[in-house]
């Protein structure tokens, strides 16, 4: 199976700031990458598709993007709506894994 | 508007069987790929299985194959997960999603295995 290492696993941080979220393939996954924000209690929101292509409704300040087997979710001038987890998905080959999350929280 | 709505979830004793239901709707269901994912508690996203647009192909994670069916009848717009042999290990949120667009997802379901 196609292991998604995802980091960090917590992340503190200010409004206002930026702030990037990795998630290394071990295999090659091309562009086979989305990452999704969960808020709790509720169910996972599609943010970015094809490792760079914004989904339908995201805010502009969330960007992807690849260097190598490394993904990476960046947002920019975070705001207090952004405070979530975060997880990356490959579905490149089965089975889909996901990341292990990076929640995104308030310092 | 593009609407997932799962049901069938509860209290189930370990080694029984139950079976999810995720009514589509707000698009042609029969022209999509559809799968499970489901979260335990306090932890991760975790891929169940998944079905082909006409239900000719299916995949399944290891740890459910041979315990879980999934199915779809088209002409209700209908999604199923029948879970046999149920394990305290299959205590989680499932959630059916569009396959390959992997959005939108249903409201999730909660499944509790114990006895």
């Amino acid at each position: 199976d196609i292991q998604m290492t995802q980091s960090p696993s917590s992340l503190p941080a200010s409004l206002g700031d930026r702030v990037t979220i990795t998630c290394r393939a071990s295999q090659d996954i091309g562009n086979y990458l989305r990452w999704f924000q969960q808020k709790p209690g509720k169910s996972p929101r599609l943010m970015i598709y094809g490792a760079t292509n914004l989904a339908a409704g995201v805010p502009s300040r969330f960007s992807g993007s690849r260097s190598g087997s490394d993904y990476s979710l960046t947002i920019n001038s975070l705001e207090s709506e952004d405070m979530a987890i975060y997880y990356c998905l490959q579905h490149n080959e089965y089975p889909p894994t996901f990341g292990g999350g990076t929640k995104l929280e308030l310092k | 508007e593009v609407q997932l709505v799962e049901s069938g979830g509860g209290l189930v004793q370990p080694g029984r069987s139950m079976k999810l239901s995720c009514a589509a709707s707000g698009f042609t269901f029969s022209n999509y790929g559809m799968a499970w994912v489901r979260q335990a508690p306090t932890k991760g996203l975790e891929w169940v299985a998944t079905i082909s647009y006409d239900g000719s192909s299916t995949y399944y994670r290891d740890s459910v194959k041979g315990r879980f069916t999934i199915s779809r009848d088209n002409a209700k717009s209908t999604l199923y997960l029948q879970m046999n042999s149920l394990r305290s290990e299959d205590t989680a949120t499932y959630y059916c999603t569009r396959g390959l667009q992997w959005c939108p997802w249903g409201q999730g379901v909660m499944v509790t295995v114990s006895s």
